[in-house]
């Protein structure tokens, strides 16, 4: 089964650009995640998509991060201006849904190291 | 947002030796407390888990304790080899207020350093 695809898997940019990550999650999952790990921290959630609709982008940034999932598959996560803080790794996640709502496991990819300088 | 504590922050052990980490937590309506292991280079992936209604779980060389009523779990590690080397996270899924059902965002902790040492 293949896992969760994630590109570019670095990028460095200027603050004040803009840069997208994209995320192809393990088919068939209907929940997508997009997670920000600063350096020396745990990830902390951005944005949850169950299939193609928003359940959770309480932690988004939403003046300069914006993100969707096309067809309820790809999803896109979108930073525009970038400033220094938003130096990070960004994981996508996805998990397949399970009767009943219960939590099932997230399978992560390998994450898009940015760096803003 | 629900926290979760862990601890330590860096352990270092000898090949052979137990490795515990710590992770304390603050929703009593977590249903499903796992531990992520993360190498250089590769997002998290989970290396094992526990529902609140056991109080320990094994498989192969890692077991989670779990104490329900001291709202905490932990990672045991025996016979701790050089390949274990890696960040080790507790996380629990965040439960909305509304219907109790969890839908799977995670809350992680800090991380867990662990070297072993051959």
């Amino acid at each position: 089964e293949a896992g969760v695809a994630q590109s570019p898997r670095y990028k460095i940019i200027e603050k004040r650009q803009s840069v997208a990550f994209w995320c192809n999650p393990i088919s068939g999952h209907a929940t997508l995640y997009w997670y920000q790990q600063i350096l020396g921290q745990g990830p902390k959630l951005l944005i949850q998509f169950q299939n193609n609709g928003v359940v959770d982008d309480s932690q988004l940034p939403k003046d300069r991060f914006s993100a969707e999932r096309l067809k309820g598959v790809d999803s896109t996560l979108k930073i525009q201006p970038a400033k220094l803080e938003d130096s990070a790794v960004y994981l996508c996640a996805s998990s397949p849904r399970r009767p009943g709502g219960h939590y099932t496991e997230a399978f992560f990819g390998q994450g898009t190291r940015l760096t803003v300088v | 947002q629900q926290q979760v504590k862990q601890s330590p922050q860096s352990l270092i052990v000898q090949k052979g030796g137990i490795s515990i980490i710590n992770c304390a937590y603050e929703n009593t309506a977590f249903d499903y407390f796992p531990w992520y292991q993360q190498f250089p280079g590769k997002g998290p992936a989970l290396l094992i888990a526990i529902r609140p209604d056991v109080s320990e779980k094994k498989e192969g060389r890692f077991t989670i304790s779990f104490n329900k009523s001291a709202k905490q779990f932990s990672l045991h590690i025996m016979d701790s080899q050089p390949g274990d080397s890696a960040t080790y996270f507790c996380a629990a899924p965040f439960t909305p207020n509304a219907g109790g059902t969890s839908y799977g965002k995670l809350t992680f902790g800090q991380g867990t350093i662990l070297t072993v040492h051959p």
